[in-house]
């Protein structure tokens, strides 16, 4: 089965910083990838997401993410993170030709202070 | 237009009851899933279903069950709470297709004493 992994579980930033939250998955067959975002108190809500075509997309927010094959990775990024982009980011993968279970990430607690 | 929608969305239950947790979407979706949320823990998958009539284990289904008896009900069942069952319980569907996104419910907030 698939899996994720995300590091540096707990990010501070100030506004304006520059923001890399990193993704690594094991699958070797072919992956949907998504980025999703927590905020406080709310359920998760689609960030963005990549199943074929350009390896760099964009989503909500200003948020963009890039798909490494050869790496299994899927880096999320924002150039200037604002206050309210405190939240938790979660990265997943499903493989459609394969079990089809969305596995999860353990979140990336983000934190942007004023 | 309501999604998903997760009942109860808190509840307190002594150790050895049991409950259901009801999942409703009105989307017309394929795929439905059940996960825990856990601090630290991210979210982890407890059974999903495919289609009606169906489901599948997941990553912990150890002490929980789940029903998919109509297309948009999934129902995740506690038979026997324990404390280590404590968690926010968010319920999802997504259509059958490529890189179709998860729809989230609101969560149902347990905790087993």
């Amino acid at each position: 089965a698939q899996s994720v992994s995300q590091h540096n579980h707990h990010v501070i930033l100030s506004e304006a910083a520059s923001l890399e939250l990193g993704c690594n998955y094991s699958y070797g067959g072919t992956v949907n990838l998504f980025w999703y975002v927590q905020y406080p108190g709310q359920h998760l809500q689609l960030l963005l997401k990549y199943f074929s075509g350009d390896p760099l997309v964009k989503g909500i927010k200003g948020f963009e993410a890039e798909f490494i094959k050869s790496k299994f990775s899927f880096n999320l990024r924002k150039p200037s993170v604002q206050w309210s982009d405190t939240a938790e980011y979660f990265c997943a993968v499903n493989a459609p030709y394969g079990n089809n279970r969305l596995a999860f990430g353990k979140g990336n607690q983000v934190v942007v202070i004023p | 237009n309501a999604g998903v929608t997760q009942t109860p969305k808190f509840r307190v239950l002594k150790t050895g009851q049991s409950m259901t947790l009801l999942c409703a979407q009105d989307m017309n979706h394929e795929y439905m899933y059940w996960y825990r949320q856990d601090p630290g823990m991210g979210l982890r998958l407890i059974h999903y279903s495919v289609g009606e009539g169906t489901t599948a284990k997941g990553e912990v289904p150890d002490g929980y069950n789940v029903s998919r008896l109509k297309k948009q009900n999934f129902l995740l069942g506690l038979e026997s709470a324990a404390p280590s069952q404590t968690s926010v319980y968010f319920c999802a569907s997504r259509p059958q297709g490529q890189g179709a996104p998860l729809h989230f419910g609101n969560g149902t907030r347990l905790t087993v004493t």
